[in-house]
């Protein structure tokens, strides 16, 4: 079956740094999400990508769907402490609703 | 505007016992979901119902009924619990086919 690669797992760092994270796959997608999820809370919508090549930004967040359609990666810049939380990729492929999975998640934390 | 509302927030049950998630969405979409997440597998999918009067399984539907009672409603049954359920449900919906997903704030069950 399809599966998304999102890596990394869990990343710690200095408030002000600059984050990446990215979601890989053998299959290709018609669409990318990017969630974050708070604890104790469902994911929310941060950016949705519907083209190869597109590049959309959402304040301090960027994210952009590879030109072959296999991987898609998030930036934050200039982290601050409510970026903690768990972001979620998810890729569409093929036309039916269901088909829509998700990656594992990366766990970012920052240090104040 | 509470967009998606999931109930109860809390479940505890004994194997074999049987419940309903309720799920309700304000934003007049077409297309609901149910999802369950697990540690370290991300979110997958249960069931589906593209619009009403349809549903349709997703990744992980053994163990699971649904009913898209009306556009806004649409509930997960679990006949007989068992602990391989236990698991934070997750309804969401969306306006329609490439449409993103909204989700509710989750319901947490545990099987004992």
């Amino acid at each position: 079956g399809q599966q998304l690669n999102q890596s990394p797992q869990s990343m710690f760092i200095q408030e002000g740094e600059d984050v990446s994270m990215n979601c890989t796959s053998s299959s290709i997608f018609n669409t990318w999400l990017w969630y974050k999820q708070d604890p104790g809370e469902g994911p929310v919508l941060l950016i949705a990508l519907y083209k190869a090549g597109e590049l959309t930004s959402n304040g301090r967040l960027t994210a952009q769907f590879g030109i072959t359609r296999k991987d898609s990666f998030l930036n934050i810049s200039a982290s601050i402490p409510s970026d903690v939380g768990i972001y979620f990729c998810a890729g569409r492929y093929g036309g039916s609703q269901g088909n829509l999975i998700f990656g594992k998640g990366t766990k970012l934390s920052v240090k104040p | 505007n509470a967009g998606v509302t999931q109930t109860p927030k809390f479940q505890v049950l004994k194997t074999g016992q049987s419940m309903t998630l309720q799920c309700a969405q304000d934003m007049n979409h077409n297309s609901m979901y149910w999802y369950r997440q697990d540690p370290g597998m991300g979110l997958r999918l249960i069931y589906y119902s593209a619009s009403e009067g349809t549903t349709d399984k997703g990744e992980v539907p053994n163990g699971y009924n649904v009913s898209r009672l009306n556009k806004r409603e649409f509930s997960l049954r679990l006949e007989s619990a068992a602990p391989s359920q236990t698991s934070v449900y997750f309804c969401a919906s969306s306006s329609g086919w490439g449409s993103p997903l909204h989700f509710g704030n989750g319901t947490r069950l545990t099987v004992t």
